[in-house]
């Protein structure tokens, strides 16, 4: 069946760079997104990939998508206290045009 | 702000009784999905609303249900309620059900004791 992992936390220090990992197991995934989700708030759509690209650059954001290990990652540049985050890895399955596929989140600690 | 109201913002409900979600969604989108999000774990896909039909559900029994109303705002019920419905239930609306452009809601809150 679909699934998607995600490592639970992740600590940096402020300035370095972020890389969130994600691992996915249905090759017939036409969409790949990043989720972040802040305490009280809904989620906020960062970025997505479309499955034939590699890679994906947005401002500070980075997505590069390795389809033969089925391997997602997430990039944050010059890391901030605001991005302290949970963030969301999610795939959209091809014979789907609307169900998300979700992880379970990687908490983002940012440390001084 | 994304323009998805969700109400109300917290509820505790007892084990058996029934409870209705709100959703209004953004102006000019025409489908609402549903999702649960239990604590510390990435969102579960109920079902989606489009022009007033549901169109596509996830793995959820048929205690869990919905409208959507001419002006596409939508309603999640759920009967019977168990103490694993507590979660944060989230709707997204968008155009068409295209996730690059949905946008959600802050979620409500669900304690059923």
């Amino acid at each position: 069946g679909e699934d998607v992992e995600q490592s639970l936390f992740l600590s940096v220090r402020e300035g370095d760079s972020s890389v969130i990992n994600c691992t996915y197991t249905d090759s017939s995934s036409t969409y790949l997104y990043w989720y972040k989700q802040e305490p009280g708030a809904g989620l906020q759509l960062l970025t997505y990939i479309f499955s034939n690209m590699d890679m994906k650059q947005d401002q500070r954001l980075t997505v590069l998508l390795n389809k033969k290990d089925k391997h997602l990652s997430l990039r944050i540049a010059d890391t901030q206290t605001g991005d302290s985050a949970i963030y969301f890895c999610a795939e959209r399955l091809m014979d789907s045009n609307y169900q998300l596929i979700w992880g379970a989140g990687t908490k983002l600690i940012i440390k001084p | 702000e994304t323009g998805v109201t969700q109400s109300p913002t917290h509820l505790i409900k007892t084990r058996g009784q029934q409870v209705t979600l709100r959703c209004s969604s953004q102006s000019g989108h025409n489908t609402v999905s549903w999702y649960q999000q239990a604590l510390g774990q990435g969102p579960q896909f109920i079902f989606q609303y489009y022009r007033e039909e549901e169109n596509g559900r996830g793995n959820f029994p048929p205690r869990f249900s919905g409208l959507q109303f001419p002006n596409y705002s939508s309603e999640l019920n759920v009967n019977a309620l168990e103490l694993d419905d507590s979660a944060l239930y989230l709707c997204a609306s968008s155009f068409a059900g295209v996730m690059t452009e949905a946008f959600f809601g802050q979620g409500t809150r669900l304690t059923v004791v």
